[in-house]
């Protein structure tokens, strides 16, 4: 079974600028979860989608946003850019939520200058 | 509110000698637990997991981990650490407990394995 994989895998985007990030969840598994891991803040949760549905969300400004399509793929979205978005943004899908194993993907490493 | 605190950022260790890394948990629900592991450049991996069953949860790789509800613990161990051990370990508290996608991390700690 493949794992989750999430694209692209490296970004450098300009400061101001939005960006879109991709996260395909394994097989059959219907929850999505976005996190964002720096190196002073550690991993902090941005929100989770069920079946299309934002059933989560963590203390992120609303220049973060995602959705989920009926694959179970999601995307998420930082508009207006800011240096302090520069972050590894990891994805992990499970089958239902967190009392079931979540699967991780490698990251996408966001740099913003 | 859920919150795992790690006591240590750094702990080193030689090879073939016991591990410890300390976790300590504040919950107002009876807590969902996780141990992860991060190696350098890849993702973020189960060693375990608590969910109310055994109190001594066996995972992965040698590791295991004892839930303490006395003492608000949930410190990882391994008998006899290996090279590959060496990572950034990650205490994780579901938040709430059930089927919401949310976990809350500790900060990690950087576990060195000398030869």
């Amino acid at each position: 079974k493949a794992g989750v994989t999430q694209t692209p895998r490296y970004l450098i985007k300009t400061r101001g600028q939005q960006v879109t990030l991709s996260c395909s969840p394994i097989s059959g598994h219907r929850s999505v979860s976005w996190y964002q891991q720096t190196p002073g803040q550690g991993l902090q949760f941005l929100f989770e989608y069920f079946s299309e549905t934002q059933r989560n969300k963590g203390n992120f400004p609303g220049r973060f946003s995602g959705r989920q399509f009926s694959n179970s793929r999601s995307e998420m979205n930082v508009s207006t850019l800011e240096l302090g978005d520069s972050a590894l943004y990891l994805c992990a899908s499970s089958l239902q939520g967190n009392t079931y194993e979540q699967y991780f993907g490698p990251g996408t490493r966001l740099t913003v200058t | 509110a859920q919150s795992v605190t790690q006591l240590d950022s750094h702990v080193s260790v030689s090879e073939g000698t016991p591990v410890l890394l300390r976790c300590n948990y504040s919950s107002s629900y009876s807590p969902s637990l996780f141990w992860y592991v991060q190696h350098p450049n890849k993702g973020l991996q189960l060693l375990l997991k608590y969910t109310s069953a055994a109190t001594l949860v066996k995972g992965i790789n040698g590791f295991e981990a004892e839930f303490k509800k006395s003492e608000t613990s949930f410190h990882l161990t391994k008998p006899s650490a290996h090279m590959s051990d060496a990572a950034e370990y990650f205490c994780v508290v579901s938040d709430p407990p059930g089927n919401t996608g949310k976990l809350i991390f500790g900060q990690g700690t950087t576990l060195q394995v000398k030869p």
